[in-house]
């Protein structure tokens, strides 16, 4: 079974609305973290949010809010108020367990989100 | 700060030639990896290190090496190159104290092309 599944291969969304990029997730372990990453058309992978299995609240990043229903294994990524720059593929990943050593972030296949003028 | 280099950014081999993918960072992080995206898919981790002198196999480690040899440097060698082995490669570090995220560093990754 897939670790990680994002389930919208592209989304095209006006620019100024709001947009939810889907992630789910499996994992057994009762500790584990789950990321999201922006990559642009240059490449490079850019750090948005992090969401701990144990945080009560949902994490906030300036636009960026991730909605994480633990029951659901759901870590949707919130983007209020879309901009231009926003268009990019964005990945959800999961570290499971709290050891260290165990390293293998597991990620999704990604999400084109492209805004539209 | 230069955070995580990796060279060189793009590179076309040849079957069956070898190559080093060099990555260093100034961060003093502990962790290092190596991941490849293959078009159209998420990142897929090849090899990682908790420390110099120390690796450990990740998800496709089939057709690569690594060494770490000190803090800063991991790099990553391809002994006997196949046209599989064409992909994205992307070095991260993180530092993985107690209490943070595990969020990773990246390059930005080199494009090797394998014919």
């Amino acid at each position: 079974a897939q670790k990680i599944t994002q389930t919208q291969p592209g989304m095209f969304v006006q620019e100024k609305e709001a947009v939810t990029l889907d992630c789910t997730y499996d994992t057994s372990d009762q500790s584990y973290g789950l990321f999201w990453y922006k990559q642009p058309s240059s490449g490079e992978m850019i750090f948005l949010i992090y969401q701990g299995s144990y945080d009560e609240q949902n994490a906030t990043e300036g636009r960026y809010s991730l909605n994480f229903q633990k029951a659901r294994k759901s870590a949707n990524l919130v983007i209020s108020a879309s901009q231009l720059g926003d268009s990019a593929m964005y990945f959800c990943a999961m570290r499971e367990g709290r050891d260290f050593g165990n390293e293998k972030l597991t990620f999704g296949t990604g999400t084109r989100l492209t805004i539209i003028p | 700060n230069a955070g995580v280099t990796q060279t060189p950014k793009f590179r076309i081999l040849k079957i069956g030639q070898s190559m080093t993918l060099q990555c260093t960072q100034d961060m003093n992080h502990n962790y290092m990896y190596w991941y490849r995206q293959d078009p159209g898919m998420g990142l897929k981790l090849i090899y990682y290190s908790v420390g110099a002198g120390i690796t450990d196999k990740g998800e496709v480690p089939n057709g690569y090496n690594v060494s770490r040899s000190t803090t800063e440097d991991f790099p990553l060698r391809l002994e006997l190159a196949a046209p599989s082995q064409t992909s994205v490669y992307f070095c991260a570090s993180s530092p993985r104290v107690y209490g943070d995220t595990g969020e990773l560093f990246f390059g930005e990754g080199s494009r090797l092309t394998v014919l």
